[in-house]
């Protein structure tokens, strides 16, 4: 069946732009999940959802920072005046319970 | 909070060696422990996981127990191939509320033939 999918595979933008990642979640997980991962280090958590709602956001590192879910399903990151330092791939996981489902990751670079 | 620390990379080891990597952690009440692992180009998947003290995790030749008293999920293989060149992440899930994964920064294998 069909895994977590991502779009797009890689986003080159201008400092200063908005972007939107988007993130197609293995139909029925209802829990998501957004890490960054910066090259070289470890995944930091962003943001989770359960359902369309989002308990916890604790990990969006600044309010330029925000995500959405609609239906239960997809889910948008959407990161407003990109830094350079927002360069980074960001990964999305759905799960049923417990165990998490990657996709591929956007690979975002910021110039 | 939780916390997960792993040994730093990268690892090189030669075709057929025997491979530890170490990972502590320091949560509250009791976590599940996980290994993901990210083959070159491709996403993260779960490679192995212990979701109570004293078990062990397996899965294509790697193993790991889950260590209650040294907080410890190290993980092991007997004989690495050149298709285990990866990076190997150590995390664990709060037993609490939803299930919030920390994840360890990570772990570069290389096996040279």
């Amino acid at each position: 069946g069909a895994g977590v999918s991502q779009s797009p595979s890689n986003k080159v933008t201008e400092k200063g732009k908005d972007v939107e990642l988007r993130c197609d979640p293995i139909s029925g997980h209802t829990a998501l999940y957004w890490y960054r991962q910066s090259l070289g280090q470890g995944l930091e958590f962003l943001i989770y959802f359960q359902g369309n709602s989002a308990p916890d956001k604790s990990g969006l590192p600044s309010d330029r920072f925000s995500a959405e879910r609609t239906g239960g399903s997809v889910s948008t990151l959407t990161i407003q005046r990109t830094q350079q330092e927002d360069s980074a791939v960001y990964l999305c996981a759905s799960s049923p319970s417990g165990e998490q489902f990657f996709g591929p990751g956007t690979r975002l670079t910021v110039l | 909070g939780d916390s997960v620390t792993q040994m730093e990379g990268p690892v090189t080891l030669s075709e057929e060696a025997f491979l530890t990597i170490n990972c502590t952690y320091t949560a509250t009440g009791y976590p599940s422990l996980f290994w993901y692992v990210q083959y070159p180009g491709e996403g993260l998947q779960l490679l192995l996981k212990a979701t109570k003290a004293d078990d062990k995790g397996s899965n294509k030749g790697f193993e790991a127990t889950y260590r209650k008293e040294t907080t410890s999920f190290h993980l092991e293989k007997g004989s690495v191939q050149v298709s285990d060149s990866a990076v190997y992440f150590c995390a664990l899930s709060d037993s609490r509320g939803y299930q919030k994964v920390t994840f360890g920064t990570g772990t570069k294998l290389q096996v040279i033939p």
